[in-house]
């Protein structure tokens, strides 16, 4: 099956800088989905991408669908201590893949 | 406002033993999960229920069985527990199959001796 990449595993960054994350697939997507887990919690749902190159804001965050619809990008800025977690993307099913999530990054801020 | 509901949170079994994990949604939401988390592997998918009466194979669906018992349940068994089945087990739920978002519960922390 088709699988799906996400860049880097982990990042350790101060805090107040800004952090971005990569989910990158071989193959087109129909839209893409953003989850976040803290450290001990479940997944929770953010956001889906549907449009080429749409681009959605929710306060800090910044999510992008590329223009090929192949890669995503979670851009934070000026990151806090409640960004702390892993980062995940999910890819939706095709007529030969069930739905994919991504392995995540996982976040670390250090105050 | 319950959301997903898994029970039990958390299960020491010795190896070979049986057990079947619950999940119930009352979001009225036609396609049910069951995913695996271990360190560093991210969520794999065991089985999903893309809507009431049917059950399919995910990625890693060995070792397991479900059962969609009506709309609102969709419970996982393991039959002969091994300890690579050690894991995190979450529950989730979406309006749709695939192109919706997925709603997950708290999880059951299993463990296998």
């Amino acid at each position: 099956g088709q699988q799906v990449m996400q860049i880097p595993q982990y990042q350790h960054v101060q805090e107040g800088e800004d952090f971005t994350t990569y989910c990158n697939s071989s193959t087109t997507l129909s839209n893409i989905q953003w989850y976040k887990q803290r450290p001990g919690g479940h997944p929770v749902f953010l956001i889906q991408l549907v449009k080429s190159g749409e681009v959605k804001k929710q306060k800090r965050l910044t999510f992008q669908f590329g223009e090929a619809k192949k890669n995503s990008s979670l851009h934070i800025t000026a990151t806090q201590t409640t960004d702390v977690g892993t980062y995940f993307c999910l890819k939706p099913k095709t007529s030969y893949d069930k739905v994919i999530f991504g392995p995540g990054t996982s976040l670390s801020v250090i105050p | 406002n319950a959301g997903v509901t898994q029970t039990p949170k958390f299960q020491v079994l010795k190896t070979g033993q049986s057990m079947t994990l619950q999940c119930a949604q009352d979001m009225n939401h036609n396609s049910m999960y069951w995913y695996r988390q271990d360190p560093g592997m991210g969520l794999r998918l065991i089985y999903y229920s893309a809507s009431e009466g049917t059950t399919d194979k995910g990625e890693v669906p060995n070792g397991y069985n479900v059962s969609r018992l009506n709309k609102r349940e969709f419970s996982l068994r393991l039959e002969s527990a091994a300890p690579s089945q050690t894991s995190v087990y979450f529950c989730a739920s979406s309006r749709e199959y695939s192109n919706q978002p997925q709603h997950f519960g708290d999880g059951t922390r299993l463990s296998i001796l």
